[in-house]
């Protein structure tokens, strides 16, 4: 079946690093890919998503490019804040508009 | 506008019984996902509504079930509760043919 594998965390960076989380996927089909947050305590929220290849989805200075040859929908950001500490999941959305998640990556900014 | 509204936020159960948790989508949205997280498992689907359907079901035994009402107001209920099934509930919902899902702030579930 369809899976989605991500880095493990945590990934700790010192404030205005380079951010990169790995996120490779295997599916049938042709997936729509999205990047999730999530704050503590709180829900999931849309970071960014792309739904063909080569889209690249961003969103509050975060990237992804659907690469189709590699199955990869890696999230990167140019420099990271402290507000930017979370947990990071990867999802595909299958044919029946079920979402699969990657583990989640937990993301630590230090100042 | 209003975003997933899921009720309660937090509930303690004791072993045995059985919960309701209920979620209110977004207006105009007609399907709504139900998720499980655990620090173990992760993110688990477990259903999805669409018109007072259940059109997917994820692998989860039958103690865990659903429905949707005309309004599209989804609730989910879990009878004889077990310690393992402390967890964060998830709802999200989203517009008929879409792929992008709008969660809400979860339920938070422990059974003692």
């Amino acid at each position: 079946g369809d899976s989605v594998t991500q880095m493990e965390g945590p990934v700790t960076l010192s404030e205005e690093a380079f951010l990169t989380i790995n996120c490779t996927y295997t599916a049938t089909g042709y997936p729509s890919l999205f990047w999730y947050v999530q704050y503590p305590g709180e829900g999931l929220q849309l970071l960014l998503k792309a739904t063909k290849a080569d889209d690249k989805g961003s969103n509050k200075g975060f990237e992804a490019t659907y690469r189709k040859e590699t199955t990869s929908f890696h999230l990167e950001k140019g420099s990271v804040q402290v507000s930017d500490s979370a947990v990071y999941f990867c999802a595909l959305s299958d044919s029946n508009y079920q979402l699969i998640w990657g583990a989640g990556t937990k993301l630590i900014i230090k100042p | 506008k209003a975003g997933v509204t899921q009720t309660p936020r937090y509930l303690i159960k004791t072993r045995g019984q059985q919960v309701t948790l209920s979620c209110s989508p977004i207006s105009g949205h007609r399907s709504v996902s139900w998720y499980q997280q655990t620090p173990g498992q992760g993110l688990q689907f477990l259903f999805e509504y669409f018109s007072e359907t259940q059109r997917n079901k994820g692998n989860f035994p039958g103690r865990f079930s659903g429905r949707q009402f005309s309004n599209s107001r989804s609730e989910m209920n879990v009878s004889t509760l077990e310690l393992g099934d402390s967890a964060l509930y998830l709802c999200a919902s989203s517009f008929e043919g879409s792929t992008e899902a709008f969660f809400g702030q979860g339920t938070r579930l422990t059974v003692v």
